[in-house]
C-alpha cells in the first residue's frame, strides 16, 4: 500500500513568494494533518481535516497559512506571502480515524531566501 | 506556551543503559498520548502509545510510565543500542472534540557504542 506522499521534497522560495504544497494521504484514511516542523517548537499543527472538513486551522497560522482539501485523496498547503521565519519542514499525515496511528509523509523542506 | 513540554532537550547514554525521556502536560482534558520517533533523514513514526486508564504501557525494551495526577509521563529505553539514536516527541491528544494534537519539542537521543 503507498504510504503518504508530498511533493515537492525540497523547495527553494524569495521572501514575498507564494508556494503551494502538496499531500496525497494514505487511501482510506478520514484524517489529515498538516504540521511545521523546526528544531526549537518540534511539531507544530497548522491543519486538521476530517472527511475532508476543515476541523482545525491553526490558530496563529491563519493568516499566512492556508489548507485545502478538494478531495480525499488530495490535500494543499499555501503559504502566501512567504517569509524567511517560514523555513522548516512540513510533514502531511493521515489516519484512518481520531486517536488512530498517524502515518507520516517524507515531508517538504522549505527555505525561504 | 508549550502545552506538552519534554526534557532533556537532548540526551547521551551509552550502550546498555537505560534512557529516561520525560514529558508533562497542561491539559486535563488530555488522555492520549503517543510517543513518535524520528531518525534523520526519515518521517516521525508511532513508537508507542498509553491512555490514562493504566500508568503503565510496555512494548519491548520501550515502556511509558503515567503519573495522571502531577500529568506527567516518561519513556524508558532499557538496554539502549546505537540503532535507538533518533528524536522522540511525545504527543497529546483529548477526547472531548477538541481536535488538539500537541506535540512537545522533542527529545535528541543518542546511544553511544
Amino acid at each position: 500500500d503507498a504510504g503518504v506522499t508530498q511533493t515537492p521534497r525540497h523547495e527553494v522560495a524569495e521572501k514575498g513568494q507564494t508556494i503551494i504544497l502538496k499531500c496525497e494521504p494514505v487511501s482510506g484514511h478520514n484524517d489529515l494533518f498538516w504540521y511545521r516542523q523546526t528544531k526549537i517548537q518540534g511539531l507544530e499543527l497548522l491543519s486538521y481535516f476530517r472527511s475532508k472538513s476543515l476541523m482545525e486551522d491553526g490558530g496563529a497560522f491563519k493568516d499566512r497559512f492556508k489548507a485545502e482539501m478538494l478531495n480525499s485523496s488530495f490535500s494543499t498547503l499555501k503559504i502566501q506571502p512567504t517569509e524567511p521565519k517560514d523555513s522548516a519542514v512540513y510533514l502531511c499525515a493521515s489516519s484512518r480515524d481520531w486517536g488512530a496511528e498517524q502515518y507520516f509523509g517524507p515531508g517538504t523542506r522549505l527555505t525561504v531566501l | 506556551q508549550q502545552q506538552v513540554r519534554q526534557s532533556p532537550q537532548s540526551l547521551t547514554v551509552w550502550e546498555g543503559e537505560t534512557a529516561i525521556l520525560n514529558c508533562s502536560y497542561e491539559d486535563s482534558t488530555f488522555d492520549y498520548f503517543p510517543w513518535y520517533r524520528l531518525f534523520p533523514g526519515e518521517s516521525p513514526a508511532l513508537l508507542i502509545a498509553i491512555r490514562p486508564v493504566s500508568n503503565k504501557k510496555e512494548d519491548g525494551r520501550f515502556t511509558i510510565f503515567f503519573n495522571k495526577r502531577e500529568k506527567k509521563l516518561s519513556l524508558h529505553i532499557t538496554d539502549s543500542q546505537p540503532g535507538d539514536s533518533a528524536t522522540y516527541f511525545c504527543a497529546a491528544t483529548p477526547n472531548t472534540g477538541n481536535y488538539k494534537y500537541v506535540f512537545g519539542a522533542g527529545t535528541r537521543l543518542k546511544v553511544i557504542a
